[in-house]
Order: C-alpha cells, then structure tokens, then sequence
C-alpha cells in the first residue's frame, strides 16, 4: 500500500485565518515533506522532516509552520496566507531520505482570500 | 550540479498511436531516474524508476523508459495511446544524497491524446 493521505482536498481561507493542512501514511516511512505547486509547474520543496525532525527548510515564510507529532503525521499550519500562496500543496513521504522512491499524496489545493 | 530538460512541454498524439517523451539529465554521479504522472487536479503517481540495474524499466499503465547513459537520456515510451493516458509527465533525477532534497524535476510535458 502506498498510500499518502492528505486533508482537506480543498480549503479557501482569509488572510487572516488560521488553518491547517493534515498528511498522514502508513508505510513505516521515515521521511515526510511538504511540495507546493503553482499552476503548470514541477514542485517546489518546502520542507522535508527525517525521523520527526525538521531536517531542511527552502527559506519558506514564517507564515508557514510544519509540524510533526509522530512518524505517521505530518502537519502544516497556516497564518496570515497572501493571495499569491495559493496553490496545490502536496505531502510526500519516502522510507528514508537516501535514494527511496518518494511517493506523493493527492494534495490540498489552497485558495487565499 | 544536476539537471533535467524535458524537450517538449507539449506532445499530442491520436489514441492508439505510440507515445513518447523526451528527457535529457546531467549528473555527477550516477543518478535515479524517475517518471511521475500528475492526473488533473491530482497528486503526482509515480509511473517507473531507474536505479542501475537493468536500463530497461517497465512500469505501470504499459509505459516504459530506456537508460541511455551515453545519451545522457530516458524517454518514456508507450506502444499504443490511451484517452486516460492524458496528464502531466515529470522526468526527475535524484543524486546520491537522494530523498526529497536530492531530487531535481523537469519542468514537465502535457500529454494530449486525440481521439
């Protein structure tokens, strides 16, 4: 089974709400990231966490804050989001962060109002 | 450095035709290759993966890729087109560190199939 699981599918927020996107699997992996995507473009990395620690932040805002409670969870928590981070968000998890096949979950798309 | 250049941002075929999509990669060492699907306001599907054994990879839905190391190249091929097969393709190459923040993807080619 290789399966990621995020929520919700979708989410429309207010620039100055607070929301979170949730990922969860079941593998056993011990990597977990956060993508975004932009309209017609690969994805960009976010945030990886290997072995429930942030490992590598891409200089993402403050804005943005993941989170994660165990090795099956991954969290990302959002504040005070811009029009211009809308977007796909997808969660990927891999069995460790040296050469595994990344398997990606069907995304949260973000709307930012 | 590594890098991936998907040749063609678009490819249309008619359905039942073959299919095939270009990808050129630069490493320094010798790389994974993988191909993922990205299905309309969908998540990414991992279709095959290249890991230095066999330079033919079979993967899922009939499609296929060939490691040409002199080439520096993995197409991905399929011998006949489905209407399904409709979607984004992305060529990526991941480095020794591998995981997420090896990982280097093309900028992706648009699959159109006519009927």
């Amino acid at each position: 089974d290789t399966e990621v699981t995020q929520t919700p599918k979708h989410l429309v927020m207010g620039m100055t709400n607070k929301k979170s996107l949730k990922c969860e699997q079941h593998m056993g992996h011990r990597a977990m990231y956060w993508y975004k995507q932009k309209a017609k473009k690969p994805p960009e990395l976010m945030f990886v966490y290997s072995y429930e620690k942030l490992s590598i932040n891409e200089s993402v805002p403050s804005r943005f804050s993941p989170e994660c409670p165990n090795s099956s969870l991954l969290n990302l928590h959002l504040h005070a989001l811009q029009p211009e981070d809308s977007a796909l968000y997808l969660c990927a998890s891999s069995q460790g962060t040296g050469g595994n096949t990344i398997y990606f979950g069907e995304g949260s798309w973000l709307t930012v109002v | 450095a590594q890098s991936v250049t998907q040749l063609d941002s678009h490819v249309s075929v008619s359905e039942g035709t073959p299919v095939l999509l270009r990808c050129n990669y630069s490493s320094s060492y010798s790389p994974s290759l993988f191909w993922y699907v990205q299905h309309p306001n969908k998540g990414l599907q991992l279709l095959l993966k290249y890991t230095s054994a066999a330079t033919l990879v079979k993967g899922i839905n009939g499609f296929e890729a060939e490691f040409k190391k002199s080439e520096t190249s993995f197409h991905l091929t399929k011998p006949s087109a489905h209407m399904s097969d409709a979607a984004e393709y992305f060529c990526v190459v991941s480095d020794l560190r591998g995981g997420a923040d090896g990982l280097t993807f093309g900028k992706g080619t648009h699959l159109i199939i006519q009927p």
